[in-house]
């Protein structure tokens, strides 16, 4: 079964807006990462969120982890249409050396 | 490239064939990893390989084996293929299951279609 739960399905905006993306889950994790895929392409690995941390940023892409609410969100800034993409949280449950469990992601299309 | 090498990239099977699915990592990663991609279903893990001689089931592994041929190799096979293991399928590698650090590097994929 799924642990994440990406939040909008497909989102649409213009270049230079930011975009925010949600992520729910269901149990105690170790950490939420978010992942990013191009048409046709493999997933690509954007950034890594511990569970004790609360925001987290790389570039233009920021992260927070509310582990009380058990959701994170994903903020890119000032999108470009090359930020088209779809993106996926996946989690790392707290117990056990279990791989990665990726939720069903959500399309961000960037209009220029 | 340093990376995750998959092979085919495309495959037509018709039902009740067989085929094997290559994935080959030169990053010295010690785990490796099957996923299936279906429309509105994310990712689901089939099958993974924690260390070299070892390999478990993930969330969908019915109709699938896995060969861990050595630390470089993860092999995916369908014995009988069926209709419902159209998708497409990504082989991923990482130095353990629980990263701290760095996430899983991924292939790009083979698209799978059974008629």
């Amino acid at each position: 079964s799924q642990q994440g739960e990406e939040d909008p399905q497909a989102l649409s905006i213009q270049e230079g807006e930011n975009a925010t993306m949600n992520c729910s889950y269901k149990t105690s994790i170790n950490n939420l990462q978010w992942y990013r895929q191009n048409s046709g392409r493999g997933l690509v690995h954007l950034i890594l969120i511990r569970s004790n941390e609360r925001e987290k940023h790389s570039g233009r892409l920021r992260v927070t982890l509310d582990t009380s609410k058990k959701s994170s969100s994903l903020l890119i800034t000032a999108s470009r249409a090359a930020d088209t993409a779809s993106y996926f949280c996946a989690t790392v449950l707290y117990s056990g050396n279990t791989p990665l469990v990726f939720g069903k992601g959500t399309r961000l299309s960037v209009i220029a | 490239n340093a990376g995750v090498t998959q092979t085919p990239k495309f495959q037509v099977l018709k039902t009740g064939q067989s085929m094997t699915l290559q994935c080959a990592q030169d990053m010295n990663h010690n785990s490796m990893y099957w996923y299936r991609q279906d429309p509105g279903m994310g990712l689901r893990l089939i099958y993974y390989s924690a260390s070299e001689g070892t390999t478990d089931k993930g969330e969908v592994p019915n109709g699938y084996n896995v060969s861990r041929l050595n630390k470089r190799e993860f092999s995916l096979r369908l014995e009988s293929a069926a209709p419902s293991q159209t998708s497409v399928y990504f082989c991923a590698s990482s130095e353990r299951p629980v990263m701290e650090i760095y996430g899983y590097t991924f292939g790009s994929g083979t698209r799978l279609t059974v008629v």
